[in-house]
């Protein structure tokens, strides 16, 4: 069974600082990986992906990936109350499904 | 910009009932998605369809479970008989390649 680990949270930061969050994945093959975020009620949306190990960085996100310890990061700088959400990290698979995380919960305080 | 549609947002149905829920993918997406999510729960992928046929189903999937594309734009779920475990967000995505994007969702609730 093909597992992906999240920590569900609630990860809280103030306001300006960095949220770093976490993710492990069982299947040592996998080649892509995706962070969604999901406003309460709403559908995942997709905000990075990676497909090899080290840093990307897309405006105030960044994701890390290391393949020899099977672990994702994604870390948002300068965050804010609007970034609010539940972050999941998704591992993709042969035919392009993704493997979901329970996700994360991130609560940025004014 | 383009994005999946669904239709409709909000299902209720008495258990034993057929539904169809409806998505209108990304124009040039190849690849199309089911997903479900039981309220409180992680999202789950059911089904993949790529070249008008599944390339993959999980366990989920099972014989009460249909997908289709009637036209060059519709992509549905059919289930035929509801359970009230079936209750859950059903979201379709669409993918062109590996990153998939996805649509608003249905809330099906079975009673």
């Amino acid at each position: 069974q093909k597992e992906v680990e999240q920590n569900s949270g609630p990860l809280s930061v103030p306001e300006g600082a960095i949220a770093s969050l976490n993710c492990t994945y069982s299947d040592r093959v996998s080649q892509s990986f995706f962070w969604y975020r999901q406003y309460s009620g709403k559908s995942p949306e997709l905000i990075m992906s990676i497909y090899s190990n080290g840093d990307k960085e897309d405006g105030r996100f960044t994701a890390q990936l290391n393949k020899a310890s099977q672990y994702v990061s994604l870390l948002i700088r300068d965050s804010q109350p609007s970034d609010s959400a539940t972050y999941l990290c998704a591992v993709g698979g042969a035919t392009n499904k993704l493997i979901f995380g329970t996700g994360t919960l991130l609560a940025v305080q004014p | 910009e383009p994005e999946v549609t669904q239709t409709p947002s909000h299902q209720v149905t008495q258990m034993g009932q057929e539904v169809i829920l409806r998505c209108v993918p990304i124009s040039n997406h190849l690849y199309f998605y089911w997903y479900r999510q039981i309220l409180g729960q992680k999202v789950e992928f059911l089904v993949s369809f790529y070249n008008n046929e599944i390339s993959e189903k999980s366990e989920i999937f099972d014989d009460q479970f249909s997908v289709e594309r009637p036209d060059g734009s519709n992509f549905t779920l059919k289930i035929r008989s509801t359970k009230l475990e079936d209750s859950a967000m059903y979201f379709c995505a669409s993918s062109k390649g590996i990153e998939a994007f996805f649509g608003q969702g249905t809330r099906l609730t079975v009673v």
